[in-house]
């Protein structure tokens, strides 16, 4: 089963607007990432926090984390219409495995 | 260029016959993952191989098969046992290590008719 679970399913908000993803996971993270998806396409690699980091940002991307709470954020400010993707958090525990929730699609209107 | 490729960028299959998805990257890396995605869903793991001539199954093996002979491939093999084949595929590779940031090919999209 998936361990990390995204929130909103979907997402729809006007261009240069903040955008507010959550990702939601079960048990113990050495580290948590986010993806993004175009359509039709590979997961491209966006950003990554470690289990002892509380917030790291990359550009317009913002990305917290909570381990107390088992859950992650990911805001993306001043969004653009090329922004449009899904977006997948994947949770990385002991072992060898990411797991990745059931991601956000986003959409960003001109 | 570095990178990972993947052909065909479609496939149709019919139904009983096997069909082999191909994965080949240059980016040095040990690890090697095959994903299955379905429209509107995440990724579920198939198989993955952290080193040459070694592999473990993921959540959905049933049906799938996979062979690691050289470092820079990981061809997946959809047998006829899978009964719903009709999928897109990731293939993806990462270091062994964590944090085990994950590239991925831009996926074969299988048809079965």
């Amino acid at each position: 089963s998936q361990q990390g679970e995204e929130d909103p399913q979907a997402l729809s908000i006007q261009e240069g607007e903040n955008a507010t993803m959550n990702c939601s996971y079960k048990t113990s993270i050495n580290n948590l990432q986010w993806y993004r998806q175009n359509s039709g396409r590979g997961l491209v690699h966006l950003i990554l926090i470690r289990s002892n980091e509380r917030e790291k940002h990359s550009g317009r991307l913002r990305v917290t984390l909570d381990t107390s709470k088992k859950s992650s954020s990911l805001l993306i400010t001043a969004s653009r219409a090329a922004d449009t993707a899904s977006y997948f958090c994947a949770t990385v525990a002991s072992g060898s495995r990411l797991t990745f929730g059931e991601g956000t699609q986003l959409t960003v209107n001109p | 260029d570095g990178g990972i490729t993947q052909s065909p960028k479609y496939l149709f299959r019919k139904e009983g016959q096997n069909v082999t998805l191909s994965c080949e990257q240059n980016l040095n890396h040990d690890a090697m993952y095959w994903y299955r995605q379905d429209p509107g869903q995440g990724l579920r793991l198939i198989y993955y191989s952290q080193i040459v001539n070694d592999f473990q199954k993921g959540d959905i093996a049933e049906g799938y098969s996979v062979s690691r002979e050289k470092k820079e491939s990981f061809p997946l093999t959809v047998t006829s046992a899978q009964k719903n084949p009709t999928a897109f595929y990731l293939c993806a590779s990462s270091i062994p290590l964590a944090p085990r940031t994950q590239y991925f090919g831009p996926g074969t999209r299988l048809t079965v008719l």
